[in-house]
């Protein structure tokens, strides 16, 4: 079974510019998160679909950060602009869906995202 | 609110030498509670779920238990290749319709040989 798919792996940018990450998660997954990983913390919830509806974006910075998926599978995350405090690993992962007795979510290998 | 501590941040034992790993959590309603493994540059690698207290699960050296409060990971003569961040994480069953996992901020273990 092929796991959680991101790309890229590594992306370093300037303050003020664009980025985007992609993710495929495993197939007929209906839960798919983004997480922030900075340095020495654990996971930080970003954002959580179930199938192409969000359902906690909470502590998503808005005014900077966006995420959306298409047709239930595939998943983008944008900033724009990038701060320096956005340099993390942003990790996407999916699960089969919370209502389920089986919710472990399984992680892609993460983005490195470092901005000068 | 929903919170998960770790301890301790950091762990070095010598191979063979047992430990245990503690996270101790305050949610409304326990719905799962998660043990993940992070190798540096990688992402977290599923290894657990407990669901109630008293449960356990075993795989190799290690075995994660459950209680009301806390989930301890022992790990049993450990080798080098044990080596990681250990990562717990919780889902909220009553106060949440979303199923959020909430991580602890992890463990590193290293295991010298």
């Amino acid at each position: 079974e092929a796991g959680v798919a991101q790309s890229p792996r590594y992306k370093i940018i300037e303050k003020r510019q664009s980025v985007a990450f992609w993710c495929n998660p495993i197939s007929g997954h209906a839960t798919l998160y983004w997480y922030q990983q900075i340095l020495g913390q654990g996971p930080k919830l970003l954002i959580q679909f179930q199938n192409n509806g969000v359902v906690d974006d909470s502590q998503l910075p808005k005014d900077r950060f966006s995420a959306e998926r298409l047709k239930g599978v595939d998943s983008t995350l944008k900033i724009q602009p990038a701060k320096l405090e956005d340099s993390a690993v942003y990790l996407c992962a999916s699960s089969p869906g919370w209502h389920t007795r089986n919710t472990e979510a399984f992680f892609g290998q993460g983005t490195r995202l470092t901005v000068v | 609110e929903d919170q998960v501590t770790q301890s301790p941040e950091a762990l070095r034992l010598q191979e063979g030498e047992s430990s245990s790993l503690n996270c101790s959590y305050t949610v409304s309603g326990l719905r799962g509670l998660f043990w993940y493994r992070q190798d540096p540059g990688k992402g977290p690698e599923f290894l657990f779920t407990l669901y109630s207290a008293g449960e356990e699960k075993e795989k190799e050296r290690l075995k994660a238990t459950l209680t009301k409060k806390e989930s301890f990971l022992h790990i049993t003569a450990p080798k080098p290749e044990d080596s990681a961040t250990y990562l717990c994480a919780v889902q909220a069953g009553v106060s949440s319709n979303t199923g959020k996992l909430i991580f602890g901020q992890g463990t590193t273990l290293q295991v010298k040989p």
